[in-house]
Order: structure tokens, then sequence, then C-alpha cells
């Protein structure tokens, strides 16, 4: 049963312009919600997080949207450049005491034409 | 820099071939991971270790098993290599301290069963 549901499966956006990435989770007790980042040959890494008690979070040209009661979020980037070609995943995870163990989507490719 | 090693990027071995994968963490954290990832699937968690000695069943834990002697250190294992077995693996460490810290990967190894 996947927890976690992403879209699209690949992105093609023309440089300058917005991408956009969706995730919706179905378990409600989810508190912390990352994006991770990967490059070909490289593992993921940590892009930006939100907590579901503020509806965005931006950091750069990154914005995380959330809606709690519809439980879904999403990645904006603003302003892609073909550097931010990757593989994107969200995630989820509920508070353990330091013990976290993250619930991945499926990913998507993003892939920033000139 | 926190740095995750794979002892290997490529490995390709033969049916029912014990396989062993090793991870080594520089950051003295105290949980590490195991996941495989495939096209389409994301990452998924086959286990988990909070402390060294301890280990917890992740999402798809059947044909695998881990070792974790020292703390740095993170073993998984192949019993009886199987094909459905070929995917890239991912190790991952994280520390305790505050909740939700950010999982830092290694660059993957891909595996092959034959």
């Amino acid at each position: 049963q996947q927890q976690v549901k992403q879209s699209p499966q690949s992105l093609i956006v023309q440089k300058g312009g917005i991408s956009i990435i969706n995730c919706a989770y179905e378990n409600t007790a989810f508190d912390y919600f990352p994006w991770y980042q990967q490059f070909p040959g490289k593992g993921p890494a940590l892009l930006i997080a939100i907590r579901p008690d503020v509806s965005e979070k931006k950091e750069g040209r990154f914005t995380i949207s959330f809606n709690k009661s519809a439980k879904q979020f999403s990645l904006h980037i603003m302003d892609s450049q073909p550097g931010d070609s990757a593989t994107y995943f969200c995630a989820a995870s509920i508070y353990n005491f330091g013990n976290e163990k993250l619930t991945f989507g499926t990913g998507t490719r993003l892939t920033i034409i000139p | 820099d926190v740095k995750v090693t794979q002892s290997s990027r490529y490995l390709v071995k033969r049916t029912g071939e014990k396989v062993f994968l090793e991870c080594v963490q520089d950051m003295d954290h105290e949980n590490m991971f195991w996941y495989r990832q495939d096209p389409g699937l994301g990452l998924r968690l086959i286990y988990f270790s909070y402390d060294v000695k301890m280990k917890e069943k992740g999402d798809i834990p059947e044909g695998y098993s881990v070792s974790r002697e020292k703390k740095e250190r993170f073993s998984l294992i192949l019993e009886s290599a199987s094909t459905n077995q070929t995917s890239m693996y991912l190790c991952a460490s994280s520390s305790r301290t505050g909740s939700n810290q950010p999982q830092h990967f290694g660059d993957g190894t891909r595996l092959s069963i034959l």
C-alpha cells in the first residue's frame, strides 16, 4: 500500500518556467514532509521540508505548498534552470523521538530544457 | 560534511550467492538505513537500525538481513541472491539529536544478479 503518491512521473519544463510536483498522503499521523533531490549517480539529498502547522515554506527558488485538509503538498521551482534537472522525491514521516523513518513517493524526473 | 560511503558502486553476483553490501558513515550518527531504488517505485526501506546491534524491519525485508556490530558500519546481506534483487541499493544515516534530522545518503551500489 503506497502511503505517499507522487505525480507526475516525469516533467519537462522550459528554462525560466515554473516546475510543479505534487504529492498526496493518506496517513493523517504524518507530521513532517521533506523533499529530496537526486542527481544522476548520486544519492538523494534533503532540499526543503515543511511541518503541517504552516501552509507554505520558501527557500530561494524552491517553495513547498501544504494543504492539510486535502492531504496534499507540492514543490514549486521558480525560474527553473538546467541545473535543477534531477529526480525529486517527496516523503513523509511521523515523530518518533529522533528515530523517524521516511516513507518516500515514487519520484519525478525533472528535465529543464534551454 | 557528512560522508556515507558504500563499498562498491557496481556489483555483479550469481543467483544463490550470499552477498554483502557495506556502508560506513563518519558522523557518529545513531540511525542507519538501507533502501532499494527501482524505477517507478521510488525508495523502499529494507531495514533500519537505531543503535549498535539493533535492527528493525522496514517495508520489504524479505530475502535480506542486516548487521550492525559497530556504530559507523551497517551491512546489508542477501542470504541467497535472486534475480528480483537486481536493483540500486542506497544506505543512509541520520542523527537522533532532535526530531526529523535529515537523512544523508551514500551514492548507491548498483547490484546485478545473474
